[in-house]
């Protein structure tokens, strides 16, 4: 059955960084493109970047572009978000989430940023 | 960006009885490849989300047939048939037509009264 589970989470301070991985497991992860989703403390969704099947192409939200970067080890099925100079905005669950006929088809359980001092 | 609006934001169900969803965008979601990219998702309390339908009204792998999307062009609505007490949380739509970004709705969070 189709598994993805990320870690890397914890509490960091603003300006530092943070690099989340998401473990695939179940389907071939290389046939499919991915995405991280975040989602703050009581708030609702926010897409936050997208990687190609193969890596080729990436897509980020306009608050995260030029600080976070997404990348994929498809010898490992391992999806991954560098986070750098971290702001309290940041804070939130990420998800990671396959794509199949658009964003989401399959999710993890997500794993929680916090950015404060 | 392509905003998603969705209405109410808080809905109140009877069990048994059915509910409605409408989330309209601020422009056509009509794909140049004749598809629609709007989805449905729920998240329980405490848990990831879930997508439930796909371009409309495609339901995912082991959805419920109580839940049904239909609409077209920027306005789209879910239905539950008969609320269950396990259908409590927030559901979301998405759209994956105009992207980046892939936008979200606010969310309706469904009680049971």
């Amino acid at each position: 059955q189709v598994q993805l589970v990320e870690s890397g989470g914890g509490v960091v301070q603003p300006g530092r960084s943070l690099r989340l991985s998401c473990a695939a497991s179940g389907f071939t992860f290389s046939g499919y493109a991915m995405h991280w989703v975040r989602q703050a403390p009581g708030e609702g969704l926010e897409w936050v970047a997208l990687i190609w099947y193969d890596g080729s192409n990436k897509f980020y939200a306009d608050s995260v572009k030029g600080r976070f970067t997404i990348s994929r080890d498809n010898s490992k099925n391992t999806l991954y978000l560098q986070m750098n100079s971290l702001r309290g905005e940041d804070t939130a669950v990420y998800y990671c989430a396959r794509d199949s006929n658009s964003l989401g088809d399959y999710w993890g359980q997500g794993t929680l940023v916090t950015v404060s001092s | 960006d392509v905003v998603m609006t969705q209405s109410p934001l808080s809905l109140p169900v009877t069990l048994g009885q059915p509910a409605s969803i409408s989330c309209r965008s601020s422009q056509s979601l009509v794909h140049s490849d004749g598809n629609t990219y709007l989805s449905w998702f729920q998240q329980r309390p405490g848990q990831s989300p879930r997508r439930l339908i796909y371009k409309v009204s495609n339901r995912d792998s082991g959805v419920p047939d109580r839940f049904s999307g239909s609409g077209s062009g920027t306005d789209f609505t879910l239905k539950i048939s008969r609320v269950e007490a396990e259908d409590v949380g927030v559901y979301y739509c998405m759209q994956g037509t105009h992207w980046p970004p892939w936008t979200f709705g606010q969310g309706t969070k469904v009680e049971i009264k």
